[in-house]
């Protein structure tokens, strides 16, 4: 059974500190891993890594995956109060996605 | 586009009770799933069907839960009876491909 680890489970700081979010994976069939935030709805895609596109950035945003260790790292620079939400890692499979349980980051003005 | 539809929003029901919960999925995805989501945990799959065929629903309590997809659109999820540990939060999601999922804004349920 596909396992995904986060670490760690919550984590609060301060506006315009840099934050880092891990993703540990131990998967049968490895196809993708993806990021979403989850605040207090449905969760929204971020990033999706796989072997051929190991590094996505998107502003504040950036994610890299290390296929050889088998973790992902989300980071986060520069932080806001809007960026207090759940985020949750989460491996593709060949036809379902499974979830860690997220780290809950709170984002202090 | 509209998104994924689900409703009821918000449902509050005693042990031992029956609830159900329905999605409708963006129109022209095929593939329809349901996750339960337990305060502080990821979400967990219940049931993915394809069209109106279930292709994986080895999570899923089948004592107490069962899920449809009558004409491979609509679904409906239910519990019955339910327990307390069944409190949680049941996101619908569809998807065409699936690096493409989108979710629903989710059925909370308090079981007391």
């Amino acid at each position: 059974e596909d396992k995904v680890v986060q670490s760690p489970l919550s984590l609060v700081v301060h506006e315009g500190d840099t934050v880092t979010l891990n993703c540990s994976y131990e998967v049968t069939n490895f196809r993708s891993l993806l990021w979403y935030k989850q605040e207090k709805k449905a969760p929204t895609f971020l990033f999706m890594l796989t072997s051929s596109g190991i590094e996505k950035k998107s502003g504040r945003l950036s994610s890299i995956l290390d296929k050889k260790e088998l973790f992902s790292i989300l980071n986060i620079t520069a932080t806001q109060t809007g960026d207090s939400a759940v985020y949750l890692c989460a491996h593709r499979g060949n036809y379902k996605l499974t979830f860690g349980k997220g780290t809950l980051l709170t984002v202090n003005p | 586009e509209a998104g994924v539809a689900q409703s009821p929003r918000y449902k509050i029901i005693e042990k031992r009770q029956s609830v159900a919960f329905w999605c409708n999925p963006i129109s022209g995805h095929a593939t329809l799933y349901w996750y339960q989501q337990i305060l502080g945990q990821g979400p967990k799959l219940l049931i993915q069907f394809q069209n109106n065929g279930v292709v994986d629903d080895s999570q899923l309590p089948k004592d107490r839960f069962s899920a449809e997809r009558l004409k491979g659109v609509d679904s409906t999820l239910k519990i019955q009876p339910a327990k307390l540990e069944d409190s949680a939060v049941y996101l619908c999601a569809s998807s065409e491909e699936i690096n493409t999922i989108y979710f629903g804004e989710g059925s909370w349920l308090t079981v007391v």
